[in-house]
């Protein structure tokens, strides 16, 4: 079945920087990547995701980039802030109806201000 | 957008008694929900993955007579958690796929279940 990692499992950075996390799947048929912010006590929130057809998209200050031969996905956040702090998740499925998310560990992104 | 209301967000139980957790699709129909389980600091862990109108599949490791899932209609899935023990104590998440798509799994907001 998928596996998927994720790097780093804690991020602290300065408000106004960037940051970048790593997932790297394993299963070559999975097509679907999302990534969700988790705050604490709550449900995982989609904030971003891309399909194995497009390279990379981006919303605002969040961005999405695809590696498919390599199988890497990264999720970027430039002008960060302290609302940005939250654990994000990435996740991969094939994307059929019946087919669940496997979900990364999580990094914890703490933004100082 | 499609919204899946889960219930109850806390709820604490003594040890040996049931639980029930809901999810519902809003405004969509859900053919396949998903069943996660999530310990403190740690990632979502698929549970089970239920049909509408057909038996849940489940994880290896997961128990089928303790975590007993129905899924009768296209809106509501529940999950119960029969004799409960502390160690059942975890935050319970559903994913609904949203029909009619490919890529749409809407989560609930969570059922926190503290076992005592």
């Amino acid at each position: 079945g998928e596996n998927v990692e994720q790097h780093p499992s804690t991020l602290s950075v300065q408000e106004g920087d960037s940051a970048v996390i790593k997932c790297t799947y394993s299963d070559s048929a999975s097509n679907y990547f999302p990534w969700y912010k988790q705050e604490l006590g709550k449900g995982p929130q989609l904030i971003i995701d891309i399909r194995s057809n497009v390279g990379e998209k981006k919303d605002q200050r969040i961005a999405v980039t695809l590696n498919k031969t390599a199988k890497h996905f990264s999720l970027h956040i430039t002008e960060t802030q302290p609302e940005d702090s939250a654990v994000y998740f990435c996740a991969a499925s094939r994307g059929s109806g019946n087919t669940p998310l496997v979900f990364g560990k999580g990094t914890r992104l703490s933004v100082i201000a | 957008g499609a919204v899946v209301s889960q219930h109850p967000s806390r709820v604490i139980c003594k040890s040996g008694t049931s639980v029930k957790i809901e999810c519902r699709s809003l405004d969509f129909q859900a053919t396949t929900m998903f069943w996660y389980r999530q310990f403190p600091k740690q990632s979502l862990m698929l549970m089970a993955t239920s049909n509408e109108g057909s038996k849940a599949t489940y994880e290896q490791g997961v128990e089928k007579d303790k975590f007993l899932i129905n899924h009768a209609s296209l809106t509501l899935s529940t999950l119960t958690v029969t004799s409960a023990h502390p160690e059942d104590s975890s935050f319970y998440i559903c994913s609904a796929h949203n029909r009619g798509t490919n890529y749409g799994y809407t989560f609930g907001s969570g059922t926190r279940l503290t076992v005592v």
